[in-house]
Parts: C-alpha cells; sequence; structure tokens
C-alpha cells in the first residue's frame, strides 16, 4: 500500500493552460504539505494544511490554489501556468505539525512547453 | 530567514569507507533534525531523526547533533554504492512557525 500517493506522475502541458495535482495519504496523519523542487533541486515548502485548515502559505503566487476537503487528502490547482513552474511537486504527510518527521510522495513532474 | 547549509559536494568515498555529511543551521531554538536520501529522479525518503544533543545510531547509520554549534552530521559506515544519492538536512524552525527548511543537499557518490 502506498503511503502518501500523487496523481498523475508527469505532467505535460502548455503555457497558460489550468492543471491540477492530486494527493492522498493513508497514513492517517493530521498534516499534509506541498513542496515544489525546481531544477537545482532545491526543495521548498510552498502550503501545509492541518486538519483540512492552511497553517503554512508561503510567497507563492496566487495562481496556486490548494484545497483539502479532508485531512487525507490535498489537491493542487495552478491556473495560467508559466514556464518557471516547470519543476517536480512533492506531496507530504505527517502526524501532526509539531517537529513531526515527514513523508513524501512519489512527485509530480510538470513541464511546460 | 532561516537557513540550513550543507556542502553541496559531490562526496566521493570509496566502497567500505566512512562518509560524513555535515550541516549547520540559523534558527537557535529549533528542536527537530531530519536526513533525508534521495536518489535522481525519486522522492526524499527519511533515514534519520534526532532530537537531542549526541550521537543517535540506526544500523550502519548515525547522526549527530550539537546545537550549541548549530551542527548536524550523518555519518554512513561501512558506504556501499547503494548508498550513492543526494543527501538533504532538514531542520524545523523554532517558536511557533513549524515550518521544515531542507538544505540543498550533499551529493554522495561511493565507488566501487
Amino acid at each position: 500500500d502506498t503511503a502518501v500517493s500523487q496523481t498523475p506522475k508527469y505532467l505535460v502541458t502548455q503555457m497558460g493552460n489550468d492543471k491540477s495535482i492530486k494527493c492522498e495519504q493513508n497514513l492517517g496523519h493530521d498534516t499534509m504539505y506541498w513542496y515544489k523542487q525546481d531544477s537545482k533541486k532545491f526543495l521548498k515548502i510552498m502550503f501545509s494544511y492541518n486538519n483540512k485548515e492552511l497553517i503554512i502559505n508561503e510567497t507563492v503566487p496566487n495562481r496556486f490554489s490548494p484545497k483539502s476537503p479532508d485531512k487525507a487528502h490535498l489537491n493542487l490547482h495552478i491556473n495560467s501556468l508559466e514556464l518557471g513552474d516547470s519543476a517536480v511537486y512533492f506531496c507530504a504527510s505527517s502526524q501532526d505539525f509539531r517537529n513531526q518527521p515527514q513523508h513524501f510522495g512519489d512527485g509530480t513532474r510538470l513541464s511546460i512547453l | 530567514q532561516k537557513e540550513v547549509e550543507q556542502n553541496s559536494g559531490p562526496l566521493s568515498v570509496p566502497e567500505g569507507a566512512i562518509a560524513s555529511l555535515n550541516c549547520t543551521y540559523s534558527d537557535r531554538v529549533s528542536q527537530s533534525f531530519f536526513w533525508y536520501r534521495q536518489y535522481s529522479g525519486k522522492s526524499p525518503e527519511l533515514i534519520m531523526s534526532i532530537y537531542s544533543n549526541g550521537d543517535k545510531e540506526d544500523g550502519r547509520f548515525t547522526a549527530q547533533l550539537n546545537k550549541a554549534s548549530q551542527y548536524v552530521s550523518l555519518l554512513i559506515r561501512d558506504s556501499q554504492p547503494s548508498d550513492s544519492a543526494t543527501y538533504l538536512c532538514a531542520v524545523y524552525s523554532g517558536g511557533s512557525n513549524y515550518k521544515l527548511t531542507f538544505g540543498k543537499g550533499t551529493l554522495l557518490t561511493v565507488n566501487p
């Protein structure tokens, strides 16, 4: 059983399009995250939700909108995709938001043409 | 801006040797420290967590923490070619901002 699963694994699309990435965890964790890893492999937090409530919102363009329908799911919708959005997006989860280790999904590789 | 610094490498060691990976962090009140391993094209995988000063051993891995010096390290004994990967140091910010900040990673190559 996959603990943190993301779909799709690959996303190739054109500039200006809107796309969504879905994430689900079956670990019973309260907290979920979205990270972006750029071409230089730097992993940076974007958003965090704890029990469906947004608790971390880094300096991210408002074209990115996370949604958490329940604590096991965290989706990421991106409007008007730009070339600079090309990266690998990782979902992660942790038991709670206080100093707990985070477990990552396999990532979604987004390529903008 | 809380920072986590690592040597980017590459760090190259022969098979069977000890690989030593180092990390410094800027937030004096940080309490939780993690090492992740990331193979090329894969996701980060948690290999060690450490919360108290001193050493913590798990198999061939030893994490060392010195909060006074704001320094955390990972030793890999009897290095194997399968250990070749990027190792990411991650530190939780102190206070009420529970954000996990990652270093840029150290690329380790273990030569057979």
